[in-house]
C-alpha cells in the first residue's frame, strides 16, 4: 500500500532553516512527483511547490521563490523540502503529497498524503 | 493570480444532500479536485478531475464543474462526513502553473 512517512516535529528560531523529509513506499517513486502543502494553525491549505521524482524538475510557489528548495533521493525514495530564513508566519503543518506527473511536469491531483510535520518558528 | 471562492460553512441534516461550491473565473475550463480534511488529520482526496471518485470513496460523493462554479455534492449525509472540504485547481496564467486551493468549507452535520 502507498505510504508517505514524514519526519518529526521541529522547533526553529527566526532566520534558521528547516528540512523536512518524506519517505515513500508502496509504489514506483520515480513514476510520480511530490507536492508540498502547508497549513498554518486554523487556516486553509497552501500549495508550496512540486518536484518530479523522475527528473528532478521543480516548480515553486512565487511567494516562496528563493527560500524553498525541494529535492529527492531516488535511492531511498525520499523527498525533502528545505525552507530557509524562517519567519513566525512559516509556523505550520507541512504535508507532502503524491502528485501525478507526465514528462517531468506535475499538474495532477494529490492522491496520497503524508501525516504532516509541525514546524514551529519561535524565538 | 487565480482565486477560488468557497463558502466558509455549510450545514445539513443527516440523510439530506450537501452541496459545497467552489467559484472561480471560468473554472469550467479547468480540472477541479476536492479534498476532505477531518480535525488533526491529513487531507484525503474525494473527487478528482471534476467528477471522478478514488477507490474507497463512497458513491454518495459526486462532483460537477461548469461555467464559473464547481460543486461537490454529498448525498445522504452522515455524521462522519463532518469535515473541512477544499477545492483545488492549477492556475495556468503564468509559464509554470501554480497550485491553488479554495479557502475551505466547514461542513456541519446537524
Amino acid at each position: 500500500q502507498v505510504q508517505l512517512v514524514q519526519s518529526g516535529a521541529e522547533v526553529k528560531k527566526p532566520g534558521a532553516s528547516v528540512k523536512v523529509s518524506c519517505k515513500a513506499s508502496g509504489y514506483t517513486f520515480t513514476s510520480y512527483g511530490i507536492s508540498w502543502v502547508r497549513q498554518a494553525p486554523g487556516q486553509g491549505l497552501e500549495w508550496m511547490g512540486w518536484i518530479s521524482a523522475y527528473n528532478g524538475n521543480t516548480n515553486y510557489a512565487q511567494k516562496l521563490q528563493g527560500r524553498v528548495t525541494m529535492t529527492t533521493d531516488t535511492s531511498t525514495s525520499t523527498a525533502y523540502m528545505e525552507l530557509r530564513s524562517l519567519r513566525s508566519d512559516d509556523t505550520a503543518v507541512y504535508y507532502c503529497a503524491r502528485d501525478l506527473c507526465s514528462g517531468g511536469s506535475c499538474y495532477g491531483y494529490f492522491d496520497y498524503w503524508g501525516q504532516g510535520t509541525l514546524v514551529t518558528v519561535s524565538s | 493570480s487565480y482565486v477560488l471562492t468557497q463558502p466558509p460553512s455549510v450545514s445539513v441534516a443527516p440523510g439530506k444532500t450537501a452541496r459545497i461550491t467552489c467559484g472561480g473565473n471560468n473554472i469550467g475550463s479547468k480540472s477541479v479536485h476536492w479534498y476532505q480534511q477531518k480535525p488533526g488529520q491529513a487531507p484525503v482526496l474525494v473527487i478528482y478531475y471534476d467528477s471522478d471518485r478514488p477507490s474507497g470513496i463512497p458513491e454518495r460523493f459526486s462532483g460537477s464543474n461548469s461555467g464559473n462554479t464547481a460543486t461537490l455534492t454529498i448525498s445522504r449525509v452522515e455524521a462522519g462526513d463532518e469535515a473541512d472540504y477544499y477545492c483545488q485547481v492549477w492556475d495556468s496564467s503564468s509559464d509554470h502553473p501554480h497550485g491553488v486551493f479554495g479557502g475551505g468549507t466547514k461542513l456541519t452535520v446537524l
